[in-house]
């Protein structure tokens, strides 16, 4: 079953604005983790963040959690059309023996 | 970064067919792997988790008699999808980890039963 719910579903924006998701889900976790996957391809790890961190960075990501809220999200700034993907969030739970519950995603399109 | 291959990449074949998947860590050792199956937009929903030199441990609803697992080294995990029918069409992606950081996923295979 899935734990985390992402919204928006969709989102299609311009190349150079910024794209913006985000991830609830209902359960303790361990960590948090963002996942992108290019159309008819596996998933690629994005960043992990962890029960006790607030914000972390990679490149043009940023995600923040926030465990009160239950809730996470993931940033691109300057966004470009190779950012064109579906995004997935995924709950390590504090009793999934290692497993990753997956959000439903929210397909990004980045149009030049 | 840690590198795991997925084989074949697609497989087109008749109902009743059995059709297996391989999932290879090519620069790791992996005590566990996991197998998704994905439908068209829509997320991975676990399947199973392969554990070597163990038996696999199935998700509710997953067949296991189905879906046929197999770890029998730190490096290579499969899945035989027996007497496949067009129902078993679908997207499957294995993975690999720590169980504690983020997994490395395989491209996927794309198996569609005519």
């Amino acid at each position: 079953s899935q734990q985390g719910e992402e919204d928006p579903q969709a989102l299609s924006i311009q190349e150079g604005e910024n794209a913006t998701m985000n991830c609830s889900y209902k359960t303790s976790i361990n960590n948090l983790q963002w996942y992108r996957q290019n159309s008819g391809r596996g998933l690629v790890h994005l960043i992990l963040i962890r029960s006790n961190e607030r914000e972390k960075h990679s490149g043009r990501l940023r995600v923040t959690l926030d465990t009160s809220k239950k809730s996470s999200s993931l940033l691109i700034t300057a966004s470009r059309a190779a950012d064109t993907a579906s995004y997935f969030c995924a709950l390590m739970t504090t009793d999934s023996w290692g497993k990753l519950q997956f959000g439903a995603g929210t397909q990004v399109v980045v149009t030049p | 970064g840690a590198v795991v291959s997925q084989h074949p990449s697609r497989v087109i074949c008749k109902s009743g067919t059995s059709v297996k998947i391989e999932c290879r860590s090519l620069d790791f050792q992996a005590t566990t792997m996991f197998w998704y199956r994905q439908f068209p937009k829509q997320s991975l929903m676990l399947m199973a988790t392969s554990n070597e030199g163990s038996k696999a441990t199935y998700e509710q609803g997953v067949e296991k008699d189905k879906f046929l697992i197999n770890h029998a080294s730190l490096t290579l995990s499969t899945l035989t999808v027996t007497s496949a029918h067009p129902e078993d069409s679908s997207f499957y992606i294995c993975s690999a980890g720590d169980g504690k950081g983020p997994q490395h996923f395989g491209d996927g295979t794309r198996l569609s039963i005519l």
